[in-house]
Parts: C-alpha cells; structure tokens; sequence
C-alpha cells in the first residue's frame, strides 16, 4: 500500500520558518516527481511547487517563489518543503502529492497525502 | 497562467440522478485534464486524467470527455458517497491550476 505521510506543520508567527517533511512508503520513491499542494481553510487547491524524481528539476508558483525551497532525499524516501518568511495567507493545509510520472511534465497528482497545517498567526 | 473555470458552483441532485459537471479552461489543455473529489477532512482523490480515463479503482459511474477549453465530468448514477467537492485541473501547462470546485450535494 502507497502511504504519503506528511509532518511539521504548526502554528507560527509571520516572519517564521518551517520545514515540511513527507516520508513515502510503498512505491519506488526515486522514480517519481513529487510535489506540494495547498488549501486554504474554507478554499480550494492550489499548486505550490514541484520536483523531479531526481531533484534537478524545480518549480514554484509565484506566490511562493524566493520564500520556499522543495528538496528531496531519495535515500529517506522524502520530500521536504522548507519555507521561510510565512504570511499570514500562506495559512492552509499542506499537501504532499506524488506524481504520475518522472519529470514532473504534463504529470498529474495521482495520490496524495493526508495533508498537515500550517498557521500564520501573531 | 490558464485559468479554469467550473459550472455551476453547486449542484443539487437526488440519489440515482445523473450530475454534470463542466469546466472550462482560459485556452486549450489538449487533453492534460484530471478531476479529483474531495470530501470533508480528507484529501482529494484522483478520478480522471487525460480527460477521459478513469483512475485505478474509480467506478465506471464516473466519465470525463472534452478537449481543448472544455471538459465535462458526468456521474452516471448517483450514490451517497458521491456528495462531495469535484476539482478540475489542468496539467498541460506550470503553475499547475485547479478549478475553483463544485459542490455536489443532496437534494
């Protein structure tokens, strides 16, 4: 069985730093693209960023380009998310997503994890 | 960045009735179109990608067609765990972009 099993989020206050984490089991993580999807309480999704199944290969969307940083551990079989300088409408459930595919091209989220949140508050 | 737009927000439908869904794109996705479902608390789920094929272990009551700007999910017969939230999304092109959703819910 596919498990994406996603981890630390939290409360924080703007202007903060947090790293997500995904651990993956059940597939041969190393062979997808992997990625990170947001939904705001109340709001629909919204892509964040994607990663190639070998990390040479990023992308953000703009509204969190130069703030966050996907990496991945081939090794551990995980995804990270580092993100830093948090607003206030970065608040939402966190996502972790495999992709379809290797390259992260005309790939699609084919299975997702459970999602942990995140809230930018003072 | 393309944008879809979904039709109607919300759709009021009786178990066994059959739902449509439509979303359109602000140009042409070729066929790099999926639907996935949402329900309260969980995380979505995949149901159709290239516009017309259906995930592993999605029920044949679900089909997708259309290409280029506009796509259409139809539920066949409609079973109670069906209500829920339908998102189209569109991977032909980075950022990757979701419609806004339809609510699918009991009449």
């Amino acid at each position: 069985e596919v498990q994406l099993v996603e981890s630390g989020g939290g409360a924080i206050q703007p202007g903060g730093s947090l790293r997500l984490s995904c651990v993956v089991s059940g597939i041969t993580f190393s062979n997808y693209a992997m990625s990170w999807v947001r939904q705001a309480p109340g709001k629909g999704l919204e892509g964040l960023s994607l990663i190639s199944y070998n990390g040479d290969s990023t992308y953000y969307a703009d509204s969190v380009k130069g703030r966050f940083t996907i990496s991945r551990d081939n090794s551990k079989s995980t995804l990270y998310l580092q993100m830093n300088s948090l607003r206030a409408e970065d608040t939402a459930v966190y996502y972790c997503a495999k992709m379809d595919g290797s390259d992260a091209h005309r790939d699609t989220f084919d299975m997702w994890g459970q999602g942990t949140m995140v809230s930018v508050s003072s | 960045e393309i944008v879809l737009t979904q039709s109607p927000a919300t759709l009021s439908v009786s178990p066994g009735e059959r739902a449509t869904l439509s979303c359109r794109a602000s140009q042409s996705v070729s066929s790099y179109l999926a639907w996935y479902q949402q329900k309260p608390g969980q995380a979505p789920r995949l149901l159709i990608y290239g516009a017309f094929t259906r995930a592993t272990g999605i029920p044949a009551r679900f089909s997708g067609s259309g290409s280029g700007t506009e796509f259409t999910l139809t539920i066949g017969s409609l079973q109670s765990e069906d209500f829920a939230v339908y998102y189209c999304h569109q991977y032909d092109n980075w950022p990757l972009t979701f419609g806004g959703g339809a609510k699918v819910e009991i009449k």
